[in-house]
């Protein structure tokens, strides 16, 4: 099983501010079968990137993913009050899909 | 309009079963994979299993084998899953969601499970 550790934690930040959130794996995700999801306080997740680079359907050019292998980032450029929220990466590359334990982005 | 509607939260006492629903609309019913995706209160992601609406086969991770059942109804656009054996561990919102080669495009709203004596 392939699994995610996602850093830091909590990243506490501005409006305006970069963002850049890790996910490593404990071992190649292929074909860069990696997906990041934002998740708010009593919604379900919501799918941002596919692909470790594509975004989904109306998601702002804001952000951004990269990397491949076993290390990846999601990049937020300028930060939005609705972006303050829980991140999960999930790897899809190998079963089980496993996901990141989350970082939560909060409001400095 | 494209959408995962779940059943309603429940509340089971340990060792029974439950049996969550999710009505898909908006789309084609058989043409996308759909998974179950489990969140215990204050915790993060965990996949249950996938099914394939079409054929109704089914893949369970390793965890649930011998304790979840994923079923479908092509007639009502519906899938279900059946966990048995609860425990107070399996308290959690469970959500189902779409599949598109792995990754999840959709998701329904969530159903809370709770495991109480």
């Amino acid at each position: 099983e392939i699994v995610l550790t996602q850093s830091p934690g909590t990243l506490s930040l501005s409006p305006g501010e970069r963002a850049t959130l890790s996910c490593r794996a404990s071992q190649s995700v292929s074909s860069s079968s990696l997906a990041w999801y934002q998740q708010k306080p009593g919604q379900a997740p919501r799918l941002l990137i596919s692909g470790a680079s594509s975004r989904a359907t109306g998601i702002p050019d804001r952000l951004s993913g990269s990397g491949s292998g076993t290390d990846f980032t999601l990049t937020i450029s300028r930060l939005e009050a609705e972006d303050f929220a829980v991140y999960y990466c999930q790897q899809y590359g190998s079963s089980p899909y496993t996901f990141g334990q989350g970082t939560k982005l909060e409001i400095k | 309009q494209v959408q995962l509607v779940q059943s309603g939260a429940e509340v089971k006492k340990p060792g029974a079963s439950v049996k969550v629903s999710c009505k898909a609309s908006g789309y084609t019913f058989t043409g996308y994979y759909m998974n179950w995706v489990r969140q215990a209160p204050g915790q993060g992601l965990e996949h249950m299993g996938i099914i394939n609406p079409s054929g109704g086969s089914t893949s369970y991770a390793q965890k649930f084998l011998g304790r979840v059942t994923m079923t479908r109804d092509t007639s009502t656009s519906t899938l279900y899953m059946e966990l048995s054996g609860l425990r107070s561990e399996d308290t959690a919102v469970y959500f189902c969601a779409r599949g598109r080669g792995g990754y999840f495009d959709l998701w329904g709203r969530g159903t809370l499970v709770t495991v109480s004596s």
